[in-house]
C-alpha cells in the first residue's frame, strides 16, 4: 500500500519568514495530494490540494509543488503569522480508489514572534 | 453549522465496555469515512461508505469494530470489548463522490476522543 513520509517533524520559524514542509510518497498511482492543518483538539482542516496533472498551485500565502518523477510534494507558507502555528499533515490518495487518504506523520509548526 | 458533526466529543470508559460514536456528515455528501488518530500520528483510514454501502474496511478494523450507515445519512462506529490500545481520536469525514477522475475533497469533523482505562 501507499506510504507517505513527512519532514521535518517540528519546524520553528520567526514571524514573517517562510516555512517549507516536504513529503514523499511510494505509490506512483497516487494522483491527489491534499494538505491539512490541525489545531489542538480539532479535526484536520483542508488548506490546499494538488492533483497530478499540475506541478504547482498557489492560494495567497500558501503554495504546493508536486514532482511526480521524484514522487515528492511540498508545502510552502510565506510571510508566516502566529496563527499559522499548528500541525500540518500531507496526504496522498488515488482517484477512483474511494479517496482513502494515506497521511504523513505531521509537522508541528511554531511561528515565533 | 453545516459541517461534519461527531458525538460524543469525549468518552472515557473502562476496559471491556462497549462504546458507540455517531457521525453526521455534510448533508449533500454521499461518502463517509472513519479514521483513527493516535497521539503524534496522522489519521489512519478505517472504513468508508458510499451511501449506505460499506465499500472498504482497513485491516486496522478488527472484528470488535463495526460501522454502519443504515440510511445513507449518519453513521455509527461501535467498539466492543474495548482495550487500552483503542484509546485514540476517532475522526469522521465526508465528501461528495468525484466525477470521472476528480477526487472529492474530504471534510473532517472535530473527532471523538476515546480513553480506555
Amino acid at each position: 500500500g501507499e506510504n507517505v513520509e513527512q519532514h521535518p517533524s517540528t519546524l520553528s520559524v520567526q514571524e514573517g519568514d517562510s516555512a517549507v514542509i516536504k513529503c514523499t510518497y511510494s505509490d506512483s498511482a497516487s494522483n491527489y495530494f491534499p494538505w491539512y492543518k490541525q489545531e489542538l483538539g480539532k479535526g484536520p482542516q483542508l488548506i490546499i490540494d494538488i492533483r497530478s496533472n499540475v506541478g504547482e498551485k498557489k492560494d495567497q500565502r500558501i503554495a504546493v509543488t508536486l514532482n511526480k518523477t521524484a514522487k515528492h510534494f511540498s508545502l510552502h507558507i510565506t510571510e508566516t503569522q502566529p496563527e499559522d502555528s499548528a500541525v500540518y499533515f500531507c496526504a496522498a490518495s488515488i482517484s477512483g480508489g474511494g479517496n482513502k487518504l494515506t497521511f504523513g506523520t505531521g509537522t508541528q509548526l511554531k511561528v515565533e514572534l | 453549522d453545516t459541517g461534519v458533526s461527531q458525538d460524543p466529543r469525549h468518552k472515557i470508559t473502562k476496559r471491556g465496555q462497549n462504546v458507540t460514536f455517531r457521525c453526521d456528515p455534510i448533508s449533500e455528501h454521499n461518502r463517509l469515512y472513519w479514521y483513527r488518530q493516535t497521539l503524534g500520528q496522522g489519521p489512519e483510514f478505517l472504513t468508508y461508505f458510499q451511501n449506505e454501502a460499506q465499500l472498504e474496511k482497513s485491516r486496522l478494523l478488527s472484528d470488535r469494530f463495526s460501522a454502519e450507515r443504515p440510511k445513507g445519512s449518519f453513521s455509527t462506529l461501535e467498539i466492543q470489548r474495548t482495550e487500552q490500545g483503542d484509546s485514540a481520536m476517532y475522526l469522521c469525514a465526508s465528501s461528495a463522490a468525484g466525477t470521472g477522475e476528480v477526487t472529492g475533497e474530504l471534510f473532517f469533523g472535530e473527532g471523538s476522543r476515546l480513553t480506555v482505562l
